[in-house]
């Protein structure tokens, strides 16, 4: 069966400060990832998609940025962090089109 | 670009009581899914309809896709505390995209 794995789990950075946010999926091959960012009580912003390796739409201009180095990983990176970047940073995975999405277990980020 | 847009936002009810949140597209729809946010959850994948005017029901749950596929409802009859989250309606578009609801945010207490 399918998992995704994230890591961390909750984060507290400093203004300023790099990130870097893991995400693995295992059990499937050539899935569509998809980074979401989730501020407080509030809905699911996507940020970035990937439909391959090298491979990345990024929905929202801002100070983050995502890569793909393998089938099934994705980084979501930022070199300096700002006190807007705070939030539930969620990755998924999808087969092929818009199926449906499986989430990890988020990162919860908190910057001060 | 596609909107969906939910309402309400929120709601909160007393445990028994009737729950429906609504979803609206501003373009037509191939398929609509929901899914359900516990409170410091993840987002978990509920359910898809296709169909024009497709029904389908998960225990207490009833899920309707519209008529002309731009909108979207789920009920829940008789709530219980463990409804308590964020449901979100996902659809479909044109481009073969998924975009997520704005999300509506259910309390139940006793």
């Amino acid at each position: 069966s399918q998992t995704i794995h994230q890591w961390p789990a909750t984060l507290v950075q400093p203004v300023g400060s790099p990130l870097s946010l893991e995400c693995t999926v295992e059990g499937t091959s050539n899935p569509n990832l998809y980074w979401y960012r989730q501020a407080a009580g509030r809905g699911l912003q996507l940020l970035f998609y990937s439909v391959g390796i090298g491979q990345i739409s990024s929905e929202v201009p801002q100070n983050l940025s995502a890569s793909r180095p393998q089938d099934r990983q994705f980084i979501l990176s930022s070199k300096k962090l700002l006190l807007s970047d705070s939030g539930f940073y969620l990755c998924a995975w999808g087969g092929p089109g818009a199926e449906t999405q499986y989430f990890g277990p988020g990162t919860r980020l908190l910057v001060l | 670009g596609q909107q969906v847009m939910q309402i309400p936002q929120y709601q909160h009810v007393q445990e028994g009581e009737d729950f429906t949140t609504y979803c609206n597209s501003s373009t037509t729809l191939s398929n609509i899914q929901w899914y359900k946010q516990r409170p410091g959850g993840h987002p978990v994948f509920l359910i898809q309809l296709v169909k024009s005017g497709e029904v389908k029901k998960q225990k207490r749950l009833t899920f309707q896709f519209g008529e002309a596929k731009k909108n979207s409802s789920l009920h829940i009859t008789a709530t219980q505390t463990t409804d308590v989250g964020t449901y979100f309606c996902a659809g479909t578009g044109t481009a073969s995209k998924l975009t997520f609801g704005t999300g509506t945010r259910l309390q139940v207490t006793l």
